[in-house]
């Protein structure tokens, strides 16, 4: 079993709708949920972070972390065709040596 | 120059060629990386450095051999390398290696997109 799963899509939804991505992982001792942006011909970018489980909201992205089940999410509210781009998943242990560990990513494109 | 840069952003080399990967951050961090992402696989870490000093090395082949002379600059030394190494080759720092915490984010570069002959 992989340590982190994450659809790779392609997603592709209308202008306006709300974008649900998740992904799951097996390694209990993950502390550190994020989820990076990756626009084309660009480096990931931090979009959102949240520390152990629980909801962080940030205008219209909002990052969930459910450690019972080991599943996080990230919705997109009113998404805009400017939301396209691969959105990754990643999480590390604490402590020093936690190095981050990444889902395959989730290609999404959102249609005006 | 802001935040991390990385040349060239494009790399052909045949694989008998030697090449190299710069990458410069301008964040005063001092932990540097080296990940690979290829198509349909999660981007995989390479290297880690700590203040100039190698603290990890993911069972990486010979042929990469990275170099970091200073906290700013991180080099990716390239040899006889196969199509397979084929990849964006991203490199990141951040204030201090692991750690907790959003004020340790990786700060990513552009990536240099090889294809190897």
């Amino acid at each position: 079993q992989k340590e982190v799963e994450q659809d790779p899509g392609p997603l592709s939804v209308p202008e306006g709708a709300i974008v649900s991505l998740n992904c799951t992982y097996s390694n209990s001792a993950f502390q550190y949920f994020m989820w990076y942006r990756q626009y084309s011909r660009k480096g990931p970018e931090l979009l959102m972070y949240t520390y152990s489980s629980g909801n962080k909201e940030d205008g219209r992205f909002t990052a969930q972390v459910d450690k019972s089940s080991k599943y996080i999410s990230l919705f997109i509210r009113d998404s805009q065709p400017s939301d396209s781009a691969t959105y990754l998943c990643a999480m590390r242990t604490g402590g020093s040596q936690g190095n981050l560990i990444f889902g395959k990513g989730t290609k999404l494109s959102v249609k005006p | 120059e802001t935040g991390v840069t990385q040349t060239p952003r494009h790399l052909v080399m045949g694989m008998t060629n030697k090449k190299s990967l710069k990458c410069e951050q301008h964040l005063g961090h001092n932990a540097m990386y080296w990940y690979k992402q290829s198509a349909k696989k999660p981007l995989e870490l390479m290297f880690v450095y700590s203040l100039e000093e190698r603290v990890e090395n993911n069972s990486v082949p010979s042929r990469f051999s990275p170099e970091c002379p200073n906290s700013s600059h991180l080099f990716l030394h390239l040899h006889t390398l196969q199509p397979e190494d084929s990849a964006l080759y991203l490199c990141a720092s951040s204030s201090a290696v692991g750690g907790s915490g959003p004020r340790n984010e990786q700060f990513f570069g552009p990536g240099t997109r090889l294809t190897v002959l």
